[in-house]
């Protein structure tokens, strides 16, 4: 069974400072991984996804995260944190089935300290 | 055109109302999503409809009921619902060939 965990349900840095979100997966086969942003009041946004190919994926608005299958994890991160990057942010996995359904982790809360 | 679009924005309904509330999408893609979202927590799937054949999440109630008239439009058919159903509702697109899913604004749904 595939399964997505994020570890701390809330992190708070300092505005330019490097932001670390953590999410481990399990998955029997190569896992597609997603991360997603979500604005308070809006839908989710898709900051990037790894598929296939590099292990570093880079996506919007700065952040990138590598897929380290030894570690079974897909961590996000941004060099330095802007006040806009308070969100909440889910990881998730695609489970490999006819409906490509998508597996969520339980969301992290970003806080940015001014 | 990279946009799923949702009516309304804001619903709020009674416990005897009927309401729909409508998603679309004009990126070709086959399948098609509504989540239910609870503050704080991540989305949980209610129904897919991939290739026009819906699938089921079985502990979705029977007073949700979904439409999906063509492969560009769902809709979710409301009725008798309960204050527990107030939540964020969510429409999304994608899923072919393992691409990512594209999520609408959402509908606000408030059930007095």
């Amino acid at each position: 069974a595939q399964s997505v965990t994020q570890l701390g349900s809330h992190v708070s840095v300092s505005e330019g400072a490097l932001v670390l979100l953590r999410c481990n997966y399990s998955s029997s086969v190569p896992p597609y991984l997603f991360w997603y942003v979500q604005y308070p009041n809006q839908g989710l946004q898709l900051l990037l996804k790894y598929t296939t190919g590099a292990t570093l994926v880079k996506g919007i608005n700065g952040f990138e995260a590598e897929f380290k299958k030894s570690e079974t994890s897909f961590h996000l991160t941004k060099p330095s944190a802007h006040m806009s990057d308070a969100a909440e942010y889910f990881c998730a996995v695609l489970l490999m089935d006819s409906n490509y359904q998508l597996i969520w982790g339980a969301g992290t809360k970003l806080i940015i300290k001014p | 055109d990279t946009e799923v679009t949702q009516t309304p924005k804001h619903l709020v309904m009674g416990m005897t109302n009927k309401k729909s509330l409508k998603c679309e999408q004009h990126m070709g893609h086959r399948a098609m999503y509504w989540y239910k979202q609870k503050a704080k927590k991540p989305p949980e799937l209610m129904f897919v409809y991939s290739y026009e054949k819906l699938s089921i999440n079985e502990s979705v109630p029977s007073r949700f009921s979904p439409e999906c008239p063509n492969s560009s439009l769902l809709n979710l058919h409301l009725h008798a619902l309960q204050p527990e159903d107030s939540a964020l509702y969510l429409c999304a697109s994608g899923g072919t060939s393992y691409n990512e899913q594209f999520f609408g604004p959402g509908t606000r749904l408030t059930v007095l």
